[in-house]
Parts: structure tokens; C-alpha cells; sequence
């Protein structure tokens, strides 16, 4: 089926750093939404995304949808190791079905 | 709040039983669940859409007669797998779509159940 796509597909970072990771697409999206997956458990909504061009902060993640709907970018600030995890961008359509990215992996060096 | 929970987290069976997999919204009703299969390392791949009183939909691809899905209430969704074969073990997850006052729809995930077929 339909992905989105996901970039990068994994980070090595050292903590502290800013990671930034994106998504485009093809097609034009209502929502633009952020996961996160931790190892044997469910996605985690991070940030809900309404509106082209809005910017939307969690904490220390911060989400923009992109003007032209279809794009989007996640930045996380000053990573924590509790942080690891792998991000999934996800489009929302009109029929409410969620198109999914492949994850981005972000491993926190020691 | 907008809490899923699923039961059981891990299901160990016998090649050739069924499993029956209960994801619940708690704190909120839900019209409309989906449930999702992931295969590791891999994103989530829908399976189907579960909406309350009536017949799922199933993706392209999946058997709807392996995988029985019923949704009697509006804060109940089960995932039967039948006669379940090895290559049937991987990762479910349900979600339970929360309407926020009519607007803006938005998925919550459950844990999910990681099924291992002997």
C-alpha cells in the first residue's frame, strides 16, 4: 500500500543534540501526526497536526505542517536517552485512514 | 484521556487454535477501530477497520475468514485469529478513534499483543 516517505531512516546522536526528521508524500493530507514506538509496545501520539503551515510544540518536539500539505517535520531538542524510539509520521485523509512513513530510528550514543 | 488497552499483551499457541485478541477504549467511546499487524522492524500495516454494529472492512489481502474481527459495543473491538499457522505470529495493534467533539478524529493505540504460533 501507500507509504509515506520517511527520512532519515535511523540517527546516532550524541545526547544533548537537536534531531530533526521529515516527511513527504505524494498526496494531500488533512492531518499530519507524529508517533513514537518503544520496543514491544503501541504508537505514542506525540503531536496532532490540523492546519497547513501550522506549528505545533510538545515539550521539547516541536511539528510543522508543511504549506503545501504535503510534507512535515518533526524537531526534537537537547535528546535525552529516554528519547530512543523509533518515530512514525503518519497522513490522515479524508476517510480518516492513516497512511504511514517507515520510522526513524533514533539511537542516543553513551 | 484517550486510553486502548489490549488483552492478553503476549499469546503463546498451538499451531492450528484460534486466539482471540479484545482491544478496549477506556475512557472514551469509539465508533471506529482499526486493527493493524507489524512485522519487525516494519511500519504498521492496517488490516482492517472495525466499525460498531456492523461489518468490518478488510485491507486488500487479508482474509477476512482468518481473521474475524467483531466490534459490539462502542468501546469494545475483537480480533479472532483462526486456525492460526506460524507465519500468523507477529505484532497486532489496535487503535480506537477518538472524535474531540465531532472534530478532528484522532487514533490512540493500544500496547499491542505479540502472537507466537508453535
Amino acid at each position: 500500500g501507500q507509504q509515506l516517505n520517511q527520512s532519515p531512516q535511523s540517527m546516532f546522536i550524541q545526547e544533548g543534540e537537536d534531531v530533526s526528521m521529515n516527511c513527504t508524500s505524494s498526496s494531500i493530507f488533512n492531518t499530519w501526526l507524529w508517533y513514537k514506538q518503544e520496543p514491544g509496545e503501541g504508537p505514542v501520539l506525540l503531536i496532532a497536526l490540523y492546519k497547513a503551515g501550522e506549528l505545533t510544540s510538545n515539550g521539547r518536539l516541536t511539528a510543522q505542517f508543511g504549506i503545501t500539505r504535503k510534507d512535515s517535520f518533526l524537531n526534537i531538542s537537547a535528546s535525552i536517552p529516554s528519547d530512543v524510539g523509533i518515530y512514525f509520521c503518519a497522513g490522515q485523509g479524508s476517510n480518516y485512514q492513516l497512511i504511514w512513513g517507515a520510522g526513524t530510528k533514533l539511537i542516543i550514543k553513551p | 484521556g484517550a486510553v486502548v488497552s489490549q488483552h492478553p499483551s503476549r499469546v503463546i499457541c498451538k499451531s492450528g487454535t484460534s486466539v482471540k485478541i479484545e482491544c478496549r477504549s477506556l475512557d472514551f467511546q469509539a465508533t471506529t477501530m482499526f486493527w493493524y499487524r507489524q512485522f519487525p522492524k516494519q511500519s504498521l500495516m492496517l488490516m482492517a477497520t472495525s466499525n460498531e454494529g456492523s461489518k468490518a472492512t478488510y485491507e486488500q489481502g487479508v482474509e477476512k475468514d482468518k481473521f474475524l474481527i467483531n466490534h459490539a459495543s462502542l468501546t469494545l473491538s475483537t480480533l479472532t485469529v483462526t486456525s492460526a499457522h506460524p507465519e500468523d505470529s507477529s505484532f497486532y495493534i489496535c487503535s480506537a478513534r477518538k472524535n474531540s467533539g465531532g472534530a478532528r478524529p484522532t487514533q490512540y493505540f493500544g500496547p499491542g499483543t505479540r502472537l507466537t504460533v508453535l
